[in-house]
Parts: structure tokens; sequence; C-alpha cells
């Protein structure tokens, strides 16, 4: 079955950080690109950003929100996703999910992880 | 980048049919046909239901379809039904980032 499971979510004061995980499995991770999709609660859908294959050289492309602060990153032999935020804002509070990405769409997501930032 | 424009809000009976619209400039929706559709229902991950503007996923009812024209794309439902009560999202590539469509609410009367 193919399938994503995010992990690494909780409660993080204001300028603190959170690694996020996303383990894949029931398909060949390294040829994909992968993206971090988040929803704030009550709100809409968030592009995060984006890691591509190694055939794209691991090129990472961010939303403007989230540049400088946030980082994607694979580990193709763990078929693990990460995401590491610093500096996080309470506007970072969100369910984030990952997402595989196919044709310039999502085909398969994750439950998805809720972060919480607050004082 | 600003998201995509959808109304907040859609409604119909049971075998009605429903348009949802998505406007965006010509940065995203306009400039590539890339866009795609996704069904969230409560406390659920989204689902593809269209791609590729009107490309539908297999397992996805031939009730749902796509189209655009200009800035503009649409989701149609047709012959709605119970199930399809859900939020809906437009998202579209925009060269080297996406951007989803602000969503809309299908509430089955």
């Amino acid at each position: 079955e193919v399938q994503l499971v995010e992990s690494g979510g909780g409660l993080v004061q204001p300028g603190g950080s959170l690694r996020l995980s996303c383990a894949a499995s029931g398909f060949t991770f390294s040829d994909h690109l992968m993206d971090w999709v988040r929803q704030a609660p009550g709100k809409g859908l968030e592009w995060v950003g984006r890691i591509k294959n190694k055939a794209n050289s691991y090129t990472t492309e961010y939303a403007a929100s989230v540049k400088g602060r946030f980082t994607i990153s694979r580990d193709d032999s763990k078929n693990s996703l990460y995401l590491q935020m610093n500096s996080l804002k309470t506007e970072d509070t969100a369910v984030y999910y990952c997402a595989r990405a196919y044709n310039w769409n999502y085909d398969v997501w994750g439950k998805g992880t809720t972060v919480t930032v607050s004082s | 980048q600003s998201a995509l424009t959808q109304p907040r809000s859609v409604s119909g009976s049971p075998g009605q049919s429903v348009t949802i619209s998505c406007t965006g400039t010509s940065s995203d929706v306009g400039g590539y046909n890339y866009v795609s559709w996704y069904q969230q229902h409560p406390g659920k991950a989204p689902k593809v239901m269209i791609y590729d503007v009107t490309k539908r996923p297999s397992g996805v009812p031939d009730r749902f379809s796509g189209s655009k024209s200009g800035n503009t794309a649409s989701l149609t439902i047709s012959g709605l039904q119970a199930e399809d009560e859900a939020d809906y999202y437009c998202c579209s590539y925009a060269g080297s980032s996406y951007v989803f469509g602000t969503g809309t609410k299908v509430t089955v009367l």
C-alpha cells in the first residue's frame, strides 16, 4: 500500500525550532518529487515547498512565507522526507502534510501532523 | 503569490450540478495547463479529483469534470451525491511554486 506518515509535530514557543518527518512506503520514494503543504486551523491549503529527486539535483523551492526559515531535505536510503522549521511564528500553526508530487499534482497525501506555535 | 479566488460556498440538491470557479492570473492558472482540484472531508487529507485541468484519476467518478478559460478554471460536479459534500480546493502551478485556491464548501441540500 502506498503510504505517507508524518510525525514530529507538537507545541513550540515562538522563535523555536521543530523538525517534521515523513516516512514513505509502498513506492519507489527516490523517484519522486516531494512537497510539504500546510493548513492553518479553519483555513485553506498553503504550499510550503518542494524537494526534487536525485535526477533533478535535489533542488528545493520554497514559498515566500517560509523561505530562509524552513529547510526541506530527504534521505532516499531511509525513504524519508524532512522539514526543518526555525524561527517559528504563531502564523506557522497548522497541520503539515507531506505529499507526493506527480505530473504537477499531488496524488498521495499523508494524514498530517499538527504544529502549534504558542507561548 | 496570492491565493486563487474561489466562491466560499455552493450548494445543490441531490442529482443537480454545481460548478466551482477558480480565478487566478496569467502567472498561474492562465499560464499553465496544470490546474488540479482536491476534495477534503473534515479532518481528512485532501484527495485529488482532477489534474492537468481536465484529467480524472482512476477511481474518481466521471460526474467530476474540469475546464479552463483564460485565467479561470472550473470544477463541475454533475449528479450531486451526498458523499460529495466536502471542501474543494483548486491548485495551480505558478512557475517554481504552487498556489492553492481559497476553498469552496459544497453543501448537498
